[in-house]
């Protein structure tokens, strides 16, 4: 299986300021052929189920904010919400689908510094 | 828009079976693939199975000896039997659309939004 391994576990960012989530895979999700990274990210607030925000590494879901990108190649990736806002609150979860079974990441807390 | 909704009992005792079903609305159950995942409480969440309209399935490895899931077209639902629980099955049991490239499983949305089995006695 390939484990994900995010960091930080939890993370305290002022409103306005950017907030950077990374995500280490233990083997490359990169399928070179195609030159996509098989990679999700999903957000989810108290209880609520997992959003999804971002695939292939980058692409926003759409009616996603456009203050939530991701990015990075490989076995390394981020997401980074630019500006906090309150509602963003949430714990963010990466999750690989280059191979079965996917994996999901441990998850990074988000709040409000 | 598609809507999933999990149903079943919340407290199953240890070593019995755990059966859930989810009901998909606002959309035909066909031509799609849909998985369970759960998540203990307080903890990540971990992939079960996937399960194609044609009743065709991928388990996890590490559950595939006691997991079964099954589809029923004719009423727009899915269910998740997993056997001889116990208190390490507790969790938040979720149903979801896999999103497939090809024939190849992607992503997960929407997502439904959950129930909780507890297994005690």
């Amino acid at each position: 299986d390939i484990v994900m391994t995010q960091s930080p576990d939890s993370l305290a960012v002022s409103l306005g300021e950017r907030a950077t989530i990374n995500c280490k895979s233990s083997r490359s999700v990169l399928f070179n052929s195609k030159n996509k990274n098989y990679l999700a990210w999903y957000q989810q607030k108290t209880g609520q189920p997992p959003k999804l925000l971002i695939y292939w590494a980058s692409t926003r879901e759409s009616g996603v904010p456009d203050r939530f990108s991701g990015s990075g190649s490989g076995t390394d990736f981020t997401l980074t919400i630019s500006s906090l806002q309150a509602e963003d609150v949430a714990v963010y979860y990466c999750q690989q689908y280059y191979i079965t079974p996917p994996t999901f990441g441990q998850g990074t807390n988000v709040e409000i510094k | 828009q598609v809507h999933l909704q999990e149903s079943g009992p919340g407290l199953v005792k240890p070593s019995e079976t755990l059966s859930l079903t989810c009901t998909v609305s606002g959309g035909s159950i066909s031509s799609y693939y849909w998985t369970w995942i759960r998540q203990p409480p307080g903890k990540g969440l971990e992939w079960l199975g996937y399960i194609y309209y044609s009743g065709s399935t991928n388990y996890n490895p590490s559950l595939e000896t006691r997991v079964t899931i099954s589809v029923d077209t004719s009423k727009n639902q899915f269910s998740l039997k997993l056997n001889s629980v116990t208190a390490a099955d507790t969790a938040v049991y979720f149903c979801a659309r896999v999103f497939t490239d090809n024939g190849d499983y992607r992503w997960f949305d929407p997502w439904g939004q959950g129930t909780l089995v507890t297994v005690s006695s």
